[in-house]
C-alpha cells in the first residue's frame, strides 16, 4: 500500500470552476508539498505545509495532521492550470509521493 | 531569473555503458536533490544533499548508482553500468532545506 493516496486520479472541469483535489497519508510527517508538472513535464514546487493553510494567487493548500490529509483548491479554474498535481510527504528523511491528479481544465 | 540547470536534456545509450548526469544548483542554495521519475513508479526520491554532504542515498540503488557534489556549483548523479530498467526521467532540485525546491528541466534517460 502507498503511503500517500490521492484522489481523484483525473479530473476534467469547465473553465471557471472550483477544484479541490485531496491527499491522505498513512504516516507521521513533518511536513507535505503539492507539485505541479506541466504537460512539457516540467515541475513546480506549489506548497510545503506543516499546518494549517496557504494561500497563493487562485491556489489554496490546507492541511489537518490529525486526519493526516490535505487538500488542494485552485478557484476560478482556467486552462493554464490543466497540469499534473502531485502530493508529497517528508517522512523520516526522505519523500513519499502520490501517483498524481491529472487535471485537464476545458475552456 | 535564476534557476536550476540540468545536461544533457536527453541520453540515448546502450546497457552496460556509463551515463553521468549533471545539475547546476541555483546559486546560495545549500540543498540539492536528484529524483527519479517513470511511468510505473512516479517520483522517487534517491538521494539529497546539504551543504555538500549527502544526508540520505537510501532510494538509490547503490551497486551502480552513485551521487556526488564536487563543488557547491555542481551536482552529478552516474550510473555504471547502465540498465533498461534505468531508463527515466531524472530530475535535480536545489534549495534550502527539505521545504523548498526548485526543480530543474529534467535528463530523459534512454537505455536500450
Amino acid at each position: 500500500k502507498n503511503e500517500v493516496e490521492q484522489s481523484p486520479q483525473n479530473l476534467t472541469a469547465q473553465e471557471g470552476e472550483f477544484i479541490t483535489i485531496n491527499c491522505s497519508y498513512s504516516v507521521g510527517i513533518s511536513a507535505l508539498h503539492w507539485l505541479q508538472q506541466h504537460p512539457g513535464g516540467g515541475i513546480v514546487s506549489l506548497f510545503m505545509l506543516s499546518s494549517g493553510k496557504k494561500k497563493h494567487g487562485r491556489l489554496i493548500a490546507t492541511i489537518n495532521i490529525q486526519e493526516k490529509h490535505s487538500s488542494l483548491h485552485i478557484t476560478a479554474s482556467h486552462p493554464r492550470d490543466s497540469a499534473v498535481y502531485i502530493c508529497a510527504v517528508d517522512w523520516n528523511n526522505d519523500m513519499r509521493f502520490g501517483a498524481g491528479t491529472r487535471l485537464t481544465v476545458k475552456p | 531569473d535564476a534557476r536550476v540547470t540540468q545536461t544533457p536534456r536527453h541520453k540515448v545509450t546502450e546497457m552496460g555503458q556509463e551515463v553521468t548526469m549533471r545539475c547546476q544548483p541555483i546559486l546560495g542554495h545549500n540543498t540539492v536533490f536528484w529524483y527519479r521519475q517513470t511511468m510505473m513508479q512516479g517520483l522517487e526520491l534517491l538521494a539529497y544533499f546539504r551543504n555538500r554532504a549527502p544526508l540520505d542515498d537510501s532510494g538509490m540503488p547503490k551497486d551502480r548508482f552513485s551521487a556526488e557534489m564536487p563543488d557547491a556549483t555542481l551536482a552529478t548523479l552516474k550510473i555504471q553500468p547502465s540498465e533498461p530498467r534505468d531508463s527515466a526521467v531524472y530530475f535535480c532540485a536545489s534549495g534550502f532545506d527539505i521545504s523548498e525546491q526548485f526543480f530543474g528541466p529534467g535528463t530523459r534517460l534512454t537505455v536500450l
